[in-house]
C-alpha cells in the first residue's frame, strides 16, 4: 500500500550545526505534507507543513523542501539546539476529501551532541 | 489556554477485556482524530470525527469503535482487547474537517494489555 518512508532512523549532530531529515512519499495524490517532532512521553507536536503547490516553506530555524518530481519531503533546523533532540515524523494527507488522515512514516531519532 | 486532554494517561488492561479512552479537544475545535501509535513507529489513523459524525475510519477492525459528544469530546472504545493492541493512543484535535490548519495532540493514553 500507500506509505510514507524515511531514509535513516537515526541522525546524530553537533550542535550549533544544521540537521536534515530526508523523507520519501510514494503516493503522488498526497496534497499536504507535516512534520512533527515527538519528545519522549509526548505527544507529537507540529512544526511546519507545507502544500504541493509549493516547493519550500521557511518557519524560525525550520526549513521544508518538497520535490514532487522525486516525492521527496526534507526538514531542515538550522542551529540545532539540544532541545531539538526528539523523534521526527514525516506525515502525509493521502485523502483530500477526507483530510486529518494522516500517514505517517517510521520517525527518525535526532540527537544533538554537546 | 488547556491542549487536547486525555484520560487515563496509563492503563492495564488484560487479554479479552474492553477499554474506553476519553479525549477532550482543544476549545473551538470540532474536529477529533484518533491514531494508534506501537513503540517504535508512526502513529497511524484510526478514526476522524467532525461535528459529531464519522469522517473516516483507517485499517482498523470493528472491535475499534468511537464516538464525538455534543461538546466535541471523544471517546474511543477497544473491545476483546488482544496483546497487539498495547500501544499509545493519541487524540488530535483541529478547527477543520479538511486538509489545512495545525492537528493538535494530546499527550495519548498509553494501554498494556497482558
Amino acid at each position: 500500500g500507500e506509505s510514507v518512508g524515511l531514509h535513516l532512523p537515526t541522525l546524530s549532530v553537533q550542535e550549533g550545526d544544521n540537521s536534515i531529515i530526508n523523507c520519501a512519499y510514494s503516493n503522488s495524490a498526497s496534497d499536504y505534507f507535516i512534520w512533527y517532532k515527538q519528545e519522549s512521553g509526548k505527544g507529537p507536536q507540529f512544526i511546519i507543513d507545507i502544500r504541493s503547490n509549493m516547493d519550500k516553506r521557511q518557519g524560525q530555524r525550520v526549513t521544508v523542501l518538497l520535490n514532487k518530481t522525486v516525492k521527496h519531503l526534507s526538514l531542515q533546523i538550522a542551529a540545532t539546539q539540544p532541545g531539538d533532540s526528539a523523534v521526527y515524523f514525516c506525515a502525509e494527507n493521502t485523502d483530500p476529501g477526507s483530510a486529518r488522515q494522516l500517514t505517517f512514516g517510521s520517525g527518525t531519532q535526532l540527537t544533538v551532541l554537546p | 489556554d488547556a491542549g487536547v486532554t486525555q484520560s487515563p494517561t496509563h492503563l492495564i488492561k488484560t487479554r479479552g477485556q474492553q477499554v474506553t479512552l476519553r479525549c477532550s479537544p482543544i476549545s473551538g475545535h470540532k474536529s477529533v482524530s484518533w491514531y494508534q501509535q506501537v513503540l517504535g513507529q508512526g502513529p497511524q489513523f484510526i478514526f476522524q470525527y467532525y461535528e459529531k459524525e464519522e469522517r473516516g475510519r483507517g485499517n482498523f477492525p470493528d472491535r475499534f469503535s468511537a464516538r464525538q459528544f455534543p461538546n466535541y469530546s471523544s471517546e474511543l472504545n477497544v473491545n476483546a482487547l488482544l496483546l497487539g493492541d498495547s500501544a499509545l493512543y493519541l487524540c488530535a484535535s483541529s478547527l477543520l474537517s479538511g486538509a489545512g490548519g495545525e492537528l493538535f495532540f494530546g499527550e495519548g493514553s498509553r494501554l498494556t494489555v497482558l
